[in-house]
């Protein structure tokens, strides 16, 4: 069974940091791009980093680009979401999921909060 | 990176059906054969019911169908049931291996 687990999430104050953990299991992990994807409070969802299968690669949503790094470890089942210099804007539920080859997120996590607050 | 338009809510009775619509730029939606489509209930996490515009992966049933025009998107459900009553999000590959997320939309089964 697929099974991917975030985790990490918490208060951060703006300008701080925070990483965030979403370990996987049930499938060849290495053999899939992982993605972190994140709802605001009653808000709709928005895609903010990938990750290739080999970790070589990595691309960002232009709101988090420079502060956000997609990070991953092969050996260890399991990606990471850096978060740098947070700003309330970033306050969301943020969830890892699996995208196998096309264009689509067939498993997702169930998520970890982070609060962007002093 | 713009969200991707989706009419706020849609309503209909069970055995009706509805249509959400998703739309785009020739960017996103109109430049690929990549749209999908997720069903979110209140606290829980996104659940893929469509994938490449028209494709169900496995276990979907079939009442769910989805088609493209230009740079709109649409999901369809029909014979609507009370458990379809959820958030849908349409997303699409936005190029530069990018994606956008659609605003959402409430489905409600009166």
């Amino acid at each position: 069974e697929v099974q991917l687990l975030e985790s990490g999430g918490g208060l951060v104050q703006p300008g701080g940091s925070l990483r965030l953990s979403c370990a996987a299991s049930g499938f060849p992990f290495i053999s899939y791009d992982m993605n972190w994807v994140r709802q605001a409070p009653g808000k709709g969802l928005e895609w903010v980093a990938s990750i290739t299968d080999t970790g070589f690669r990595t691309y960002y949503a232009d709101s988090v680009k420079g502060r956000f790094t997609i990070s991953r470890d092969n050996s260890k089942n399991t990606i990471y979401l850096q978060i740098n210099s947070p700003r309330a804007e970033d306050t969301a539920v943020y969830y890892c999921a699996r995208r196998p080859a096309g264009e689509l997120f067939d498993y997702w996590g169930q998520g970890t909060l982070v609060t962007v607050s002093s | 990176q713009s969200a991707l338009t989706q009419p706020r809510s849609v309503s209909g009775s069970p055995g009706q059906s509805v249509t959400i619509s998703c739309t785009g730029t020739s960017s996103d939606v109109g430049g690929y054969h990549y749209v999908s489509w997720y069903q979110q209930y209140p606290g829980k996490a996104p659940k893929l019911m469509i994938y490449d515009v028209s494709k169900w992966p496995s276990g979907v049933p079939a009442r769910f169908s989805g088609s493209k025009s230009g740079n709109t998107a649409s999901l369809t459900i029909s014979g609507l049931q009370a458990e379809d009553e959820a958030d849908y999000y349409c997303c699409s590959y936005a190029g530069n291996y990018t994606r956008v997320f659609g605003t959402g939309t409430k489905v409600t089964v009166l």
